[in-house]
């Protein structure tokens, strides 16, 4: 079946220090990768999102991620945290298995905390 | 544009009670998804509905069912609420007829079962 697998639960930082959130799925087909984010009390909304062309793509708030489809993965990226992006990050992939229809599977999700 | 509506807001039930959750998605969008948001498990897939007929189902058991309507509107419905069954619950709307297209979620239903 169909997993997405987000290894770090909860992350801690300074302001400033760079980010990285690991992002695995088991999936061989055609996959589209998403990142979406849930800030303190607002919806969910989407970081950025992956469907075909260069690997790196970069979203919203200078979050980027990379396709790297030998691992089987789309971690996210940050240079230099803010105290704004205290938020839980999920990683998603909408994929199907042969003809049948799309369906989104979500992680577990990272609950990040930035430190003024 | 109004966003993801999703009604009510707040619900305390007890134990074997059931409970109806409505979405009301953007407008134009086809497709109505359901979620089972708790802490440590993420997001869990219930159903996904597309003009009116269900088009994706998790792996959740039959207490849990849905409907959408030709306004595209959708509700969810839990019979027999079991302790476990608190969660917040998140609706996500999307156009319906791409693979890359992103969902735009409600703020969602959070439900205590007692």
């Amino acid at each position: 079946a169909q997993s997405v697998s987000q290894h770090n639960h909860h992350v801690i930082l300074s302001e400033a220090a760079s980010l990285e959130l690991g992002c695995n799925y088991s999936y061989g087909g055609t996959v589209n990768l998403f990142w979406y984010v849930q800030y303190p009390g607002q919806h969910l909304q989407l970081l950025l999102k992956y469907f075909s062309g260069d690997p790196l793509v970069k979203g919203i708030k200078g979050f980027e991620a990379e396709f790297i489809k030998s691992k089987f993965s789309f971690n996210l990226r940050k240079p230099s945290v803010q105290w704004s992006d205290t938020a839980e990050y999920f990683c998603a992939v909408n994929a199907r298995r042969g003809s049948g229809t799309y369906k989104y599977i979500f992680g577990t999700g990272t609950r990040l905390k930035v430190l003024a | 544009k109004a966003g993801v509506t999703q009604t009510p807001r707040y619900l305390i039930k007890t134990r074997g009670q059931q409970v109806t959750l409505s979405c009301s998605p953007i407008s134009g969008h086809r497709s109505v998804s359901w979620y089972q948001q708790t802490p440590g498990q993420g997001l869990q897939f219930l159903f996904e509905y597309f003009s009116e007929t269900q088009r994706n189902k998790g792996n959740f058991p039959g207490r849990f069912s849905g409907r959408q309507f030709s306004n595209s509107r959708s509700e969810m419905n839990v019979s027999t609420l079991e302790l476990g069954d608190s969660a917040l619950y998140l609706c996500a709307s999307s156009l319906g007829g791409q693979a890359n297209e992103k969902l735009f979620f409600g703020s969602g239903t959070q439900l205590s079962v007692l």
